[in-house]
């Protein structure tokens, strides 16, 4: 089966950057995604890591260390908006067999 | 381009009744998952559906089902309902060979 790790909650001052990891078990790896969800909202696509290395999409950027079984997002100037969950999901199974993570709340405090 | 679309957005229902949720995905995507999302648990996926097939499915119960038709707008349903299947339930559309799931606003099922 597939399993994921990542911190429960995250709390980061306005300005800073914030890492939040995720270390997950699965067979048949194909990718590692990102997902931002706002209280009262849906998922929203922030990235995707299929190779090894950082992926980086403006104040976002999301890294993938296959061998690790390993990957992080960081987000870099952090603002009050970005206070949500944020979740790691695998792609496994070659079609849309997604496993998401628990989430991590992050709470953006000034 | 409309998102995706799913109805109804609340819904209460009482223990042992049966529930049918529906999705319309983003024109012109096929693969349509399905996700219970409860506080603590994340989202846990159900199944998906490609071409009217389902592909793949997740660790749940008999009582939860699914099917997609030829427009790809896809329905599951829930029958005798129990109190913890109250939950938002997600549904995300994906275009062919994409890795980006774009979700629905969700259902919200309330089961007393």
């Amino acid at each position: 089966g597939q399993s994921l790790e990542q911190p429960s909650e995250v709390t980061a001052v306005e300005g800073a950057i914030v890492q939040i990891n995720c270390t997950y078990q699965t067979s048949g790896f194909y990718g590692l995604s990102w997902y931002q969800q706002h209280d009262g909202g849906a998922p929203t696509f922030l990235s995707y890591n299929a190779l090894d290395g950082l992926e980086e999409t403006g104040r976002f950027s999301s890294f993938l260390s296959r061998s690790d079984s390993y990957g992080y997002l960081l987000l870099q100037e952090l603002q009050m908006k970005d206070s949500a969950s944020y979740f790691c999901a695998v792609n496994s199974g070659g079609y849309q067999k997604v496993t998401f993570g628990i989430g991590t709340k992050l709470q953006v405090i000034p | 381009k409309a998102g995706v679309t799913q109805t109804p957005r609340y819904l209460i229902k009482t223990r042992g009744q049966q529930v049918t949720l529906s999705c319309s995905p983003i024109s012109g995507h096929r693969s349509v998952s399905w996700y219970q999302q409860t506080p603590g648990q994340g989202l846990q996926f159900l199944f998906e559906y490609f071409s009217e097939t389902q592909r793949n499915k997740g660790n749940f119960p008999g009582r939860f089902s699914g099917r997609q038709f030829s427009n790809s707008r896809s329905e599951m349903n829930v029958s005798t309902l129990e109190l913890g299947d109250s939950a938002l339930y997600l549904c995300a559309s994906t275009e062919g060979g994409s890795t980006e799931a774009f979700f629905g606003q969700g259902t919200r099922l309330t089961v007393v």
